[in-house]
């Protein structure tokens, strides 16, 4: 079956332009996040969304990083006024519901230059 | 602070040698996970352990869970070019305050098997 997709698979922007990310999760799949990966780092959480429960922002590390989901379907991350220090790939996972939330499914991701 | 720590982060070895990498945390987890990621794509989940004391084997690896579900390892045996990633740990935390579902990840280790 269809896995995580992305869009786009990468995106070059000028510093101080907004940019929109866009993830469509598994059908079915009641929890999906976002992560953000510097190059030859590791994985930093920046959003949780589970089903109808508010989401857990906790990670995003400004108020220029915003995400929205419309019920269990697409989800958007949206970087505003984009710096240099936000190029990295951003990874989308989802997970069948809240008993197997630990079976996380990871999109390609999208990889944004910031010039 | 980061809730699970992974040593060593960078391993360059040869084809045929064997190799453990850590993952260790001073909370408990409900689970944990280790997934692998090859550059370019997201990460791919390789095992789950829940049950403290817990040995997976899923052919060359062999996935170990401590008796306190507070870390883990990863032993590879024979090690292939092809097993040449990034190899991250991530935990269901019980720790006050975490959010159910969210997966907390380790850093990870980065793996080059030499032919």
């Amino acid at each position: 079956g269809a896995g995580v997709s992305q869009s786009p698979s990468n995106k070059v922007t000028e510093k101080g332009k907004d940019v929109e990310l866009r993830c469509d999760p598994i059908s079915g799949h009641t929890a999906l996040y976002w992560y953000r990966q510097r190059l030859g780092q590791g994985l930093e959480f920046l959003i949780y969304f589970q089903g109808n429960s508010a989401p857990d922002k906790s990670g995003l590390p400004s108020d220029r990083f915003s995400a929205e989901r419309t019920g269990e379907s697409v989800s958007t991350l949206t970087i505003q006024r984009t710096q240099q220090e936000d190029s990295a790939v951003y990874l989308c996972a989802s997970s069948p519901d809240r008993v197997k939330v630990y079976e996380q499914y990871f999109g390609p991701g999208t990889r944004l230059t910031v010039t | 602070t980061q809730l699970l720590e992974q040593s060593p982060q960078f391993l360059s070895i040869q084809e045929g040698e064997n190799l453990t990498v850590y993952c260790n945390s001073s909370s408990v987890f409900s689970s944990l996970q280790w997934y692998r990621q090859e550059p370019g794509e997201g990460p791919v989940l390789l095992v789950t352990v829940v049950t403290g004391g817990e040995v997976k084997k899923l052919k060359r690896l062999t996935f170990q869970f401590g008796d306190a579900r507070k870390d883990s390892s990863l032993h590879i045996t024979a090690a292939q070019p092809g097993d040449t990633g990034l190899y991250l740990c991530a935990g269901a935390s019980t720790r006050r305050g975490s959010t159910l579902g969210r997966l907390y990840f380790g850093r990870g280790t980065q793996l080059t098997v030499w032919p």
